[in-house]
């Protein structure tokens, strides 16, 4: 089956700091991966994807790249804001349903 | 564009009683619609995949007779929570697939969500 594994929160960070999300998963097939962003008391945003292997998906300073080698998505940004304070999921999708990853909620202060 | 409500954001209701949740394509057709449940601090559970047209697919473990979805056009589909119970309280949210024809355009936009309390 499929399922994603990302790293536990809370993380706090202070501004300008760089930030790791890491994002494992399982699939058969050659799924397309996803980062989404949930603001609090908003909906879930897409915030980057890739679709094959070796793609990297970029948006708003961040980046993942897909590696199959590894099963993995990790999300990065080298300097964070107070306002990419939320929470991140990653997602994969085969047969046109997403699999999400438990979510990784990040602070950044001032 | 690509704008996906949901209404309505919040509702509390009395056990026993059954209440409708709406979704959405704003300024797009949606040929499948997908509905989640969220429980707090988790993850989204994929509940069902409705086809404008056609009855729903039901994850395993999700009572279809409990969770009635009709997906009546290309921009609304509804929720409904049959004779709800407290352990039904959760965040109900949507996604719309912004479909074209010959295949799925491999995203979803979601919903808002909808707060549901069952006293």
């Amino acid at each position: 089956g499929n399922s994603v594994t990302q790293m536990e929160g809370p993380v706090t960070l202070s501004e300008e700091a760089f930030l790791t999300i890491n994002c494992t998963y399982t699939a058969t097939g050659y799924p397309s991966l996803f980062w989404y962003v949930q603001y609090p008391g908003e909906g879930l945003q897409l915030l980057l994807k890739a679709t094959k292997a070796d793609d990297k998906g970029s948006n708003k300073g961040f980046e993942a790249t897909y590696r199959k080698e590894t099963t993995s998505f990790h999300l990065e940004k080298g300097s964070v804001q107070v306002s990419d304070s939320a929470v991140y999921f990653c997602a994969l999708r085969n047969d046109y349903k997403l699999s999400f990853g438990a979510g990784t909620t990040v602070t950044v202060r001032a | 564009g690509a704008v996906v409500s949901q209404h309505p954001s919040w509702v509390i209701c009395k056990s026993g009683t059954s209440v409708k949740i709406e979704c959405r394509s704003l300024d797009f057709q949606a040929t499948t619609m997908f509905w989640y449940r969220q429980f707090p601090k988790q993850s989204l559970m994929l509940m069902a995949t409705s086809n404008e047209g056609s009855k729903a697919t039901y994850e395993q473990g999700v009572e279809k007779d409990k969770f009635l979805i009709n997906h009546a056009s290309l921009t609304l589909s509804t929720l409904t929570v049959t004779s709800a119970h407290p352990e039904d309280s959760s965040f109900y949210i949507c996604s719309a697939d912004r479909g074209s024809s010959g295949g799925s355009t491999d995203t979803q936009y979601f919903g808002p969500g909808t707060r549901l309390t069952v006293l």
